[in-house]
């Protein structure tokens, strides 16, 4: 298996522009995850969905940022407009429900830099 | 609401030496807890989970935890630490939401040689 994917690993951008970050979790996996790591505040869950529904949206920090899993194979993580504070490496996990807590699989992340 | 503490941000080990990393977490419940490394640049590796049962558990790379009800606590040990395991180590615990994990602010240990 491939392991979870996301694109791009790097993106630089200017103030107030669009940022799209992209995920293809794990074939099969039925729960995915947008995470932001930064020195500040370290790792920070954002939004996860369970069979593309989103389940719970109350770390996503402002209306800048939204979330999309229109399939069970590709996810997207929005930013719109971009601020330098949003600055982070972004993480996107996924996992399968198998009776317990389960363990999730990230991806190499996207390091975002907002001049 | 669970959370996780990790009293140590840096440690220092030579190479060779034994290795405990400290985490304690506070949720009301029996909790699922693991443990994740992250070398630079890259994303999160899982070393090893603790769902029920025996309270020592094995992992990849050597590492171990045990499991310690009474002091709500899961550190990760190492008898032996090697160069390559420099890199940023997180506790975390999923609760009652089934799969949302909560993470601690990690800790980053720097092998010397």
């Amino acid at each position: 298996d491939a392991g979870v994917i996301q694109s791009p690993r790097h993106e630089v951008t200017e103030m107030g522009q669009e940022v799209t970050l992209r995920c293809k979790p794990i074939s099969g996996h039925d729960y995915l995850f947008w995470y932001r790591q930064t020195m500040m505040r370290g790792l920070e869950l954002l939004i996860y969905f369970n069979n593309n529904v989103p389940i719970d949206d109350s770390g996503m920090p402002e209306d800048r940022f939204s979330a999309k899993m229109p399939n069970a194979s590709f996810s997207t993580l929005k930013i719109q407009p971009s601020e330098p504070r949003d600055s982070a490496v972004y993480f996107c996990a996924s996992s399968v429900t198998s009776g317990g807590a389960n363990e999730q699989f990230f991806g190499p992340g996207t390091r975002l830099t907002v001049l | 609401a669970q959370s996780v503490t990790q009293p140590d941000i840096h440690i220092t080990v030579s190479e060779g030496a034994s290795l405990e990393l400290r985490c304690n977490y506070s949720y009301g419940a029996t909790p699922y807890l693991f443990w994740y490394v992250q070398s630079p640049g890259q994303g999160l590796q899982l070393l090893l989970k603790y769902f029920s049962g025996d309270t020592l558990v094995q992992g990849i790379k050597g590492f171990e935890a045990e499991f310690k009800r009474s002091q709500s606590s899961f550190n990760l040990r190492k008898p032996s630490v090697h160069w390559s395991d420099a890199a940023e180590y997180f506790c975390a615990v999923v609760g009652n939401a089934g799969n949302m994990l909560t993470f601690g602010g990690g800790t980053r240990l720097m092998v010397k040689p």
